[in-house]
């Protein structure tokens, strides 16, 4: 089955500053790769995706990019802010209309130094 | 609009008995998705269903069983709890089945 690896466990980034985390996956029939943000005590709160047939996207101070290829995508967020902070989980799954499996990464906690 | 709402939002069970634990999707969405958190870790699919149809199982033991009502709404059932079984429970619904997004979850503790 799928395998997502994510990377790094911990990240400390000054406000204002950008941060970036990167994430594998195993499986090449995987096409759509969202990123969740999940504060503390709630569930996670889909912030950006990612589908098979594009590079990169971006939705102001956040954007993705995939490399098929090397099996690889990226979250960059830029001109952090405090609101920033919290645990930040990277997924893949196979887009098989009504039979979608998330696999998720181990997740990152960001924290935004003011 | 109203997000995904689940029920209840914290429970305490002790070893060896049942839980049911509800979700309400997103108004409009078919597909309702169960996973499981240990703390620390990223969710862990454990059931999706799709028009009141199982369409995925995840690797979890037949003691967890779920299923899909008329109204969309779901209910996941976990038997002869375990200590291990203590994680918080989040349900996902989606319309177009990738795009999934996530209720509160419900906090599961067996003592």
């Amino acid at each position: 089955g799928e395998n997502v690896e994510q990377h790094p466990s911990t990240l400390s980034v000054q406000e204002g500053d950008s941060a970036v985390i990167k994430c594998t996956y195993s499986d090449s029939a995987s096409n759509y790769f969202p990123w969740y943000k999940q504060e503390l005590g709630k569930g996670p709160q889909l912030i950006i995706d990612i589908r098979s047939n594009v590079g990169e996207k971006k939705d102001q101070r956040i954007a993705v990019t995939l490399n098929k290829t090397a099996k690889h995508f990226s979250l960059h967020i830029t001109e952090t802010q405090p609101e920033d902070s919290a645990v930040y989980f990277c997924a893949a799954s196979i887009s098989n209309f009504g039979n979608e499996k998330l696999t998720f990464g181990t997740g990152t906690r960001l924290t935004i130094i003011p | 609009d109203a997000g995904v709402t689940q029920s209840p939002t914290h429970l305490i069970k002790t070893r060896g008995q049942h839980v049911t634990l509800r979700c309400s999707p997103i108004s409009g969405h078919k597909s309702v998705s169960w996973y499981q958190q240990v703390l620390g870790q990223g969710p862990q699919f454990i059931f999706q269903y799709y028009e009141k149809e199982e369409r995925g199982r995840g690797n979890f033991p037949d003691r967890f069983s779920a299923r899909q009502f008329p109204n969309y709404s779901s209910e996941l059932n976990v038997n002869a709890l375990l200590l291990g079984d203590s994680a918080l429970y989040l349900c996902a619904s989606s319309s177009r089945g990738d795009e999934q997004f996530f209720g509160p979850g419900t906090r599961l503790t067996v003592l």
